[in-house]
């Protein structure tokens, strides 16, 4: 049974780097055709989709958002990371990480860390 | 960029009820249309898969239809446990996209 856990701090200051951590186990980052994703929820809100890593290398963001993030992954840990730069009070939310797999011909999230709140404010 | 818009936002329902949320994509995304069920608190949790598909161990009550641009959920006697909100996710393109979700409340 895979299993994601996100961690980081729960406080950013405003204009800083936030920077979380999922850890995925019971299964390798490393094999098969998986989708790695940050995925984001501010308070009694919707679902933002913000960028994904694939195990075969590449990474693809949310235009929104690309000037701001990048996403890298530690295989040796078995686990990604978010970076953020340039935070405001906007970026305040739930952040959630998620694997997507293949389900016919297309992919869906089907494994969610529990996610990390994540509150900027000085 | 392909939006996705739910509707409606909200509804109240009775256990028992059949009730019916629409997606609807700015552009086509054939049928890679998902479907994911939130409880409070909770994390978002995979209902159904390219339109239509049930994914393992979700209640047969849940269906979904559709393709290209329109796509429903449909659950049929509603239940208690049903309450919740919804979210339609298109998996077609990058970036992918969810839409604003519905939420199912007690009548």
């Amino acid at each position: 049974q895979v299993q994601l856990q996100e961690s980081g701090p729960g406080l950013v200051k405003p204009s800083q780097t936030l920077s979380l951590t999922c850890t995925v186990s019971g299964g390798s980052i490393r094999s098969g055709s998986y989708y790695w994703n940050w995925i984001r929820q501010p308070a009694g809100k919707g679902l933002e989709w913000i960028g994904r890593f694939y195990s075969g290398g590449s990474t693809n963001y949310n235009p929104s958002l690309k000037s701001r993030v990048s996403i890298s992954v530690d295989k040796s840990k078995n686990q990604f990371s978010l970076n953020l730069s340039s935070v405001t009070a906007a970026d305040t939310a739930m952040y959630y990480c998620a694997r997507a797999s293949n389900y016919g011909n297309t992919k869906a999230l089907d494994y969610w860390g529990q996610g990390t709140l994540v509150t900027v404010s000085s | 960029d392909i939006q996705m818009t739910q509707s409606p936002t909200s509804l109240s329902a009775s256990v028992g009820d059949r009730v019916t949320i629409t997606c609807r994509a700015s552009q086509s995304v054939s049928s890679y249309l998902n479907w994911y069920q939130q409880k409070p608190g909770k994390v978002p949790k995979l209902l159904i898969y390219t339109a239509s598909s049930l994914q393992s161990g979700v209640p047969s009550r849940f269906s979904g239809s559709g393709s290209g641009t329109d796509f429903t959920l449909t659950i049929s006697d509603l239940q208690l446990e049903d309450f919740a909100t919804y979210y339609c996710q298109q998996s077609y393109s990058t970036p992918w996209a969810f839409g604003q979700g519905t939420k199912v409340e007690i009548k």
